[in-house]
């Protein structure tokens, strides 16, 4: 079975921090992904990597930046925290970007005081 | 752009009740269409995955199907229990060379099966 895992399942971070979220998938896959959902407005996408040291940016890239150096490691950081970040974090994998299936991690929920 | 609607938003049925969730898309042109289940505070965890060429997929007592034609697809939970309480989610992917495997997400349907 695909194995998607996130560094923290529960992250508490003040106003100007730098944050480091880690995600690890153990299948090989080519793809992964960084979603933030968060109530009525669902599940969007922030940034995505097709290959290592690749990324493209997601419907909302802003105050976020991602890093993958190896292919079974994607992290998301945000550079300085704000409030407005509060939010459950989920990664997701896949082994490639049309016809297969996604792999979601157990999430992070962040919270920024 | 792709819009993916789940219709509706909340639905309880007693226990051994059959679950029907639907999920419509305004874009034909997909690759596949994904169902997810997600339990509170946790992560999403796949359900079934049906390509753009299938019409249906099964897995124990699920069953989904996909009308393209008509952007449609639902979700059949036989014989529900307590157990499948959760909200469900679709999510389908679109052929556009811009999308980068991109999935479009509906809200999901939240499902309590009461004892």
């Amino acid at each position: 079975d695909v194995k998607v895992t996130q560094s923290s399942r529960y992250l508490v971070k003040r106003t100007g921090e730098k944050v480091f979220l880690e995600c690890v998938q153990d299948m090989d896959h080519e793809n992964m992904f960084w979603y933030r959902q968060d109530p009525g407005l669902g599940l969007r996408l922030i940034y995505f990597s097709y290959d290592v040291k690749m990324k493209e940016k997601g419907d909302i890239p802003e105050g976020y930046s991602v890093s993958r150096e190896k292919k079974e490691r994607f992290s998301l950081i945000l550079e300085s925290a704000s409030t407005n970040q509060t939010s459950m974090y989920l990664c997701a994998s896949s082994l490639d970007t049309s016809s297969y299936e996604q792999y979601f991690g157990p999430g992070t929920r962040l919270t920024v005081t | 752009k792709q819009e993916v609607t789940q219709i509706p938003a909340a639905l309880s049925v007693p226990e051994g009740e059959n679950l029907v969730l639907n999920c419509s898309f305004t874009d034909s042109a997909i690759y596949n269409l994904q169902w997810f289940r997600q339990d509170p505070g946790k992560g999403l965890t796949s359900l079934l995955l049906i390509q753009s060429s299938q019409r249906e997929q099964t897995s124990g007592r699920l069953n989904a199907s996909l009308d393209k034609s008509s952007g449609r697809s639902t979700l059949y939970i036989a014989a529900s229990q307590p157990g499948d309480s959760a909200t469900y989610l679709c999510a389908a992917k679109h052929t556009t060379t811009d999308s980068w495997g991109k999935l479009q997400f509906g809200a999901g349907t939240q499902v309590v099966v009461t004892p």
